[in-house]
């Protein structure tokens, strides 16, 4: 079967920096997605990895590690704003997208 | 501005009853996905449309129905048939294949469907 897995929740503090990984099993890659969902609201997109390697786009960055299935999102600079819900996604042999049950990540002052 | 709309925002429905979802988007996208989000679970994919007049069902596409009629509108039917209806929906879109050619996906604000 297909599987991603990622925290169910994490903690961090304003200010701080914060990883959030994802692992994942699939039938075939064709490339990660990160998104990110504040509650009741549309995920929207963070980052795409499709080569092994680092991504850096401002505080955030990804970062994909194909031979170990595994990406992490690293979130710098802390702000109570990043407080949101993160989703790993996988695109399999058929391009559709495979989803974690995403990370809760919560702000602290 | 160029985006996805999803209305309602907040549905309450009957058992019994059938209820339709709209999603509409003006970003010329090919590809049109609906998606179920539960708490605890990554999203699941119910249908989908790569073309007008063409779908196909995703994982869990029992107890729904869709249309495309047109490129623009893929609304969503949640029949009697479902036998737990209440979660979050959320439309999607891409341009092409999601993945191919760095493409993502487009989502709307998502319509909480509640069975009263």
């Amino acid at each position: 079967g297909q599987n991603i897995d990622q925290p169910t929740e994490m903690t961090a503090t304003e200010g701080a920096i914060v990883q959030i990984n994802c692992t994942y099993q699939t039938s075939g890659f064709n490339g990660l997605f990160w998104y990110q969902q504040h509650a009741g609201e549309a995920p929207t997109f963070l980052s795409y990895n499709v080569l092994d390697g680092l991504e850096e786009k401002g505080r955030f960055s990804s970062f994909l590690s194909r031979s170990k299935g595994y990406s992490y999102l690293l979130l710098k600079e802390l702000q109570m704003k990043d407080s949101a819900s993160y989703l790993c996604a996988v695109v399999d042999s058929n391009y559709q997208l495979i989803w974690g049950a995403g990370t809760k990540l919560i702000i602290k002052p | 501005d160029g985006g996805i709309t999803q209305s309602p925002k907040y549905l309450f429905r009957k058992e019994g009853q059938n209820v339709t979802l709209s999603c509409e988007q003006n970003l010329n996208h090919d590809a049109m996905y609906w998606y179920r989000q539960d708490p605890g679970q990554g999203l699941r994919l119910i249908y989908y449309s790569q073309i007008v007049n063409d779908f196909q069902k995703g994982d869990i596409a029992e107890g729904y129905s869709v249309s495309r009629e047109k490129k623009e509108s893929f609304p969503l039917t949640v029949t009697s048939a479902q036998k737990n209806p209440t979660a979050f929906y959320l439309c999607a879109s891409s341009s092409l294949e999601v993945g191919q050619l760095n493409t993502e996906a487009f989502f709307g604000q998502g319509t909480r469907l509640t069975v009263v």
